[in-house]
C-alpha cells in the first residue's frame, strides 16, 4: 500500500452515464497526477496539479474530461456522456515537491462502459 | 509527440541470470527517467530513477542513462521468480510524463 487511495476500485456504467472518481494522495504530497492505462499499454498522463492549480492537461485530453483538487488535497476526476472507449483503469499518482517528482501510484479504479 | 519507445517483450530468463531491459525515448529535453514494476492486475510502482548520465546501482537493480543516444536501460542482476512482471519505463518533460508500453519479463525458476 503507498498511502494512495482511490475510490471506487471498479465502476460499471451504461454508456452516456456520468461518472466520478476520487483520489486521496499522501498527505504531505502537494503534485497529483491522473492516468489512464488499457490493456497491453502503459499508463497515459490525463492531467497534473500542484496544491489546488491545475498546471498541465494533455492536449488529447476530451472535454468530457474534469478534474478538480480542492483545497489542494484530494482531487475528483469526471468523465460526463461515457463512451465505451473510456473503458480503462484510471490511476492516481501523487508526489513530492522537488526535482524528481518521484511518483506513488494508487491501486487504480476499473471503468468498464456497457 | 513526446514517445518513450520500449520492446514489449516477452522476455525470459532463468533465475539467477541477468535480465536486460532497453527504453528509448524521443525529446532531447526529456530531464529524468524512471523505471516502474507492475504486476498484472496491479498498479505501477517505482523501482529507480536516473536523471545523470551514466549508472545507478541499488541492490539488485543498475539503471544506466545516455543521454546523448536517448537510450535508458535497466539490469537485474539474480533474477528471482518474483521479478516476473511488466517493466515501465518513463519519462519527464517538465510536469508531463510519458511511459513506454511495458516490457513484459518471466523469470524461469
Amino acid at each position: 500500500d503507498t498511502g494512495v487511495s482511490q475510490d471506487p476500485r471498479h465502476k460499471i456504467t451504461k454508456r452516456g452515464q456520468n461518472v466520478t472518481f476520487r483520489c486521496d494522495p499522501i498527505s504531505e504530497h502537494n503534485r497529483l497526477y491522473w492516468y489512464r492505462q488499457t490493456l497491453g499499454q502503459g499508463p497515459e498522463f490525463l492531467t497534473y496539479f500542484q496544491n489546488e492549480a491545475q498546471l498541465e492537461k494533455s492536449r488529447l485530453l476530451s472535454d468530457r474530461f474534469s478534474a478538480e483538487r480542492p483545497k489542494g488535497s484530494f482531487s475528483t476526476l469526471e468523465i460526463q456522456r461515457t463512451e465505451q472507449g473510456d473503458s480503462a483503469m484510471y490511476l492516481c499518482a501523487s508526489a513530492q515537491g522537488g526535482d524528481y517528482s518521484i511518483q506513488y501510484f494508487g491501486a487504480g479504479t476499473r471503468l468498464s462502459v456497457l | 509527440q513526446k514517445e518513450v519507445e520500449q520492446n514489449s517483450g516477452p522476455l525470459s530468463v532463468p533465475e539467477g541470470a541477468i535480465a536486460s531491459l532497453n527504453c528509448t525515448y524521443s525529446d532531447r529535453g526529456s530531464q529524468s527517467f524512471f523505471w516502474y514494476r507492475q504486476y498484472s492486475g496491479k498498479s505501477p510502482e517505482l523501482i529507480m530513477f536516473i536523471y545523470s548520465n551514466g549508472d545507478k546501482e541499488d541492490g539488485r537493480f543498475t539503471a544506466q542513462l545516455n543521454k546523448a543516444s536517448q537510450y535508458v536501460s535497466l539490469l537485474i542482476r539474480d533474477s528471482q521468480p518474483s521479478d516476473s512482471a511488466t517493466y515501465l519505463c518513463a519519462g519527464n518533460t517538465g510536469n508531463q510524463f510519458y511511459f513506454g508500453t511495458g516490457t513484459s519479463l518471466t523469470v524461469i525458476p
